[in-house]
């Protein structure tokens, strides 16, 4: 069975940090993409950022809103991947999903999309 | 605010067909691929559609994609009460070195 389980998650206060874990298993980690989007309290889905897959280098890209605070980062011979979240924020306060990305090569572009997601853990950024 | 508008709410009766519309501009949508996610309280985005109207395995065909000039639409028949939720678009968007972005999702409730 194809699976995602984050982790890592908790109280934390403004201004420090947290890292994420997302394990997978069921499929060859190292073949996907890995992106990462949040659900604030009463808000919609954000997506964050995702790192890609070896094939394709390994790379990460970020969302504008998160760029320069959070790191997307990998290890597939433990089949995780990671959210490093910096100078956290009350609206950092959310709850985290991982999700395996899945591209797709269309003539001269690609696109990506989300296929398998985890359950989410909880992050509250509060004094 | 999303570049991605998305109404709100819908609504409709059980065994009704219901749209939700994604509205971009022909830069965005119309240039990229929009893919469906369903999100029940309290669990994990579930993925309807991608590829702007391919289903993946599992999803009944209930469920349909379409995409024209700078709007996308998904589409539900034979409504059931499991199907009220929140719905979301998203669009890949590669010339940026590769985005995504969430449109601001609509609560579809089944009167």
């Amino acid at each position: 069975e194809v699976q995602l389980v984050e982790s890592g998650g908790g109280l934390v206060q403004p201004g420090r940090s947290l890292r994420l874990s997302c394990a997978g298993s069921g499929f060859t980690f190292g073949d996907y993409a890995m992106s990462w989007v949040r659900q604030a309290p009463g808000k919609g889905l954000e997506w964050l950022g995702f790192i890609r897959g070896r094939g394709y280098g390994g790379t990460a890209e970020y969302a504008a809103s998160v760029k320069g605070r959070f790191i997307i980062s990998r290890d597939d011979s433990k089949t995780t991947a990671y959210l490093r979240m910096s100078s956290l924020k009350a609206e950092d306060t959310a709850v985290y999903y991982c999700a395996r990305s899945v591209v797709v090569l269309n003539d001269d572009s690609y696109y990506y999309y989300m296929d398998v997601w985890g359950k989410g853990t909880t992050v509250t950024v509060s004094s | 605010q999303s570049v991605l508008t998305q109404p709100p709410s819908v609504s409709a009766a059980p065994g009704q067909k219901v749209t939700i519309s994604c509205s971009g501009s022909s830069s965005n949508i119309g240039n990229n691929f929009v893919s469906w996610y369903q999100k029940l309280p309290g669990t994990a985005p579930k993925l309807l559609i991608y590829g702007n109207n391919k289903r993946p395995s599992g999803i009944p065909d209930r469920f349909s994609g379409s995409k024209s000039g700078p709007s996308a639409t998904l589409g539900i028949t034979g409504l059931q009460t499991g199907d009220e939720a929140l719905y979301y678009c998203a669009m890949w968007d590669s010339s940026l070195s590769g985005v995504l972005v969430f449109g601001g999702g609509t609560k579809l409730t089944v009167l």
